[in-house]
């Protein structure tokens, strides 16, 4: 069954230190994978995405995932973390072996709250 | 480009009414979906819809119906509200499946009491 797990409920940082949000799945087919940002009381933003390609894929505000198809991993990363980036982090993914009731299907993580303190 | 506009932003139900959640796109996205976030949970697919005049059910999607007359609006309703569906309503908008990404509105926060 597809699935997405954040091993980690909570991370915190200094700022300026790097950051790594973990994020492992699973599928029948092949993954596209997404990770959303969170800001309280708003909706999901989309931050970046991977299909195929380059394993390392970089997306809006100096985030990075890289895409490690052995472990079946997604960890979202950042070199300087900016007090500006606490938020809810969630990521997703799609099966693309899924077909019928299921195509299309997004199935996200239970999310990762990041903390960077000044 | 107002992208996904969900309304109301806040409601307080009372136990066994009904409501209806709106939803609207203007980026002429096929697929349409609903989910509800709860603490710790993340999110869980209520109802979707792959284009006007088909819906099927997601993961959670008891006590909720969908319909979807245009491309444009995907409007969820609640049939008898119950505490167990006080939640934060999102949906969202994808140009497809696959590798596109889905596009959220802001939320409906919903209490039952």
């Amino acid at each position: 069954a597809q699935s997405v797990a954040q091993p980690e409920d909570q991370v915190n940082v200094a700022e300026g230190n790097p950051l790594t949000v973990k994020c492992t799945y699973s599928v029948s087919g092949n993954p596209y994978l997404f990770w959303y940002v969170q800001y309280p009381n708003r909706g999901l933003q989309f931050l970046l995405k991977y299909i195929t390609g380059d394993n390392l894929v970089k997306g809006s505000y100096g985030f990075e995932a890289e895409f490690n198809k052995s472990q079946t991993s997604f960890h979202l990363k950042k070199p300087s973390a900016l007090v500006s980036d606490s938020a809810l982090y969630f990521c997703a993914v799609r099966d693309n072996a899924d077909r019928g009731s299921t195509l299309g299907r997004l199935y996200f993580g239970r999310g990762t709250q990041l903390t960077v303190w000044p | 480009n107002a992208g996904v506009t969900q309304t109301p932003k806040f409601q307080v139900l009372k136990t066994g009414q009904s409501m209806t959640l709106q939803c609207a796109q203007d980026m002429n996205h096929e697929y349409m979906s609903w989910y509800r976030q709860d603490p710790g949970m993340g999110l869980r697919l209520i109802h979707y819809s792959v284009g006007a005049g088909i819906t099927d059910q997601g993961e959670v999607p008891n006590g909720y119906n969908v319909s979807r007359s245009t491309t444009e609006d995907f409007p969820l309703r609640l049939l008898s509200a119950a505490p167990s569906q006080t939640s934060v309503y999102f949906c969202a908008s994808s140009y497809g499946t696959g590798g596109t990404e889905a596009f959220f509105g802001q939320g409906t926060r919903l209490t039952v009491v």
